[in-house]
């Protein structure tokens, strides 16, 4: 299995440009999430999923946008890049269910908005 | 809402001695706790997580964590740290009656002396 993979793994945009970072798992879990790292604040949750067609916001949404048509892919869309959101940003998934279950973290993707 | 804190937002200890990093959290219930690893340019990976029973829990790498719920604590120890071990360490929580979704710590930057 390969787990949780992200493309790109860099990106520098320019303010106002758009992007689709890009997050698949083979492992078949219902649940996924999107973070972003910034120093000193670890990880904040961006959206989340919990199933093919179901999407949700977390603690920091504005200015992202995701979609679940598989289970398998869950990409997040950057619509007008601005300097905030230069981060380190993390796909996760888990099993979904009733209790709190372990999360997968994929390698990450390093944005720099100029 | 549950809240994590770190206090302490570098360490340095030296090739051999031993490690505590503090953890305390917010949570009127019994949370479900993990601590994840993140090295250079990594994504995280799960260290150890605590959902109930013994509140000694066993991780990878040789790491440990005490649940104490008259602290509020989960304290992550090891007896004897490596030079790899040299990484960013994060604690979360999550719980069932906040749609368990996992808030995270701020980290914690581990660094060895050798």
């Amino acid at each position: 299995n390969a787990g949780v993979t992200q493309t790109p793994k860099f990106q520098v945009l320019k303010t106002g440009q758009s992007m689709t970072l890009q997050c698949a798992q083979d492992m078949n879990h219902e649940y996924m999430s999107w973070y972003r790292q910034d120093p000193g604040m670890g990880l904040r949750l961006i959206h989340y999923s919990v199933g093919a067609g179901i999407t949700d916001q977390g603690e920091v949404p504005n200015g992202y946008n995701v979609s679940r048509s598989t289970t398998e892919d869950f990409p997040l869309r950057l619509l007008s890049a601005a300097p905030s959101q230069t981060s380190v940003y993390f796909c996760a998934s888990r099993t979904s269910g009733t209790g709190v279950y372990e999360q997968y973290f994929g390698p990450g993707t390093r944005l720099t908005v100029t | 809402a549950q809240s994590v804190t770190q206090p302490d937002i570098h360490i340095t200890v030296s090739e051999g001695a031993s490690l505590e990093l503090r953890c305390n959290y917010s949570y009127g219930a019994t949370p479900y706790l993990f601590w994840y690893v993140q090295s250079p340019g990594q994504g995280l990976q799960l260290l150890l997580k605590y959902f109930s029973g013994d509140t000694l829990v066993q991780g990878i790498k040789g790491f440990e964590a005490e649940f104490k719920r008259s602290q509020s604590s989960f304290n992550l120890r090891k007896p004897s740290v490596h030079w790899s071990d040299a990484a960013e360490y994060f604690c979360a929580v999550g719980a069932k009656e906040y749609g368990n979704k996992l808030v995270f710590g701020a980290g914690t930057i581990l660094r060895v002396k050798s």
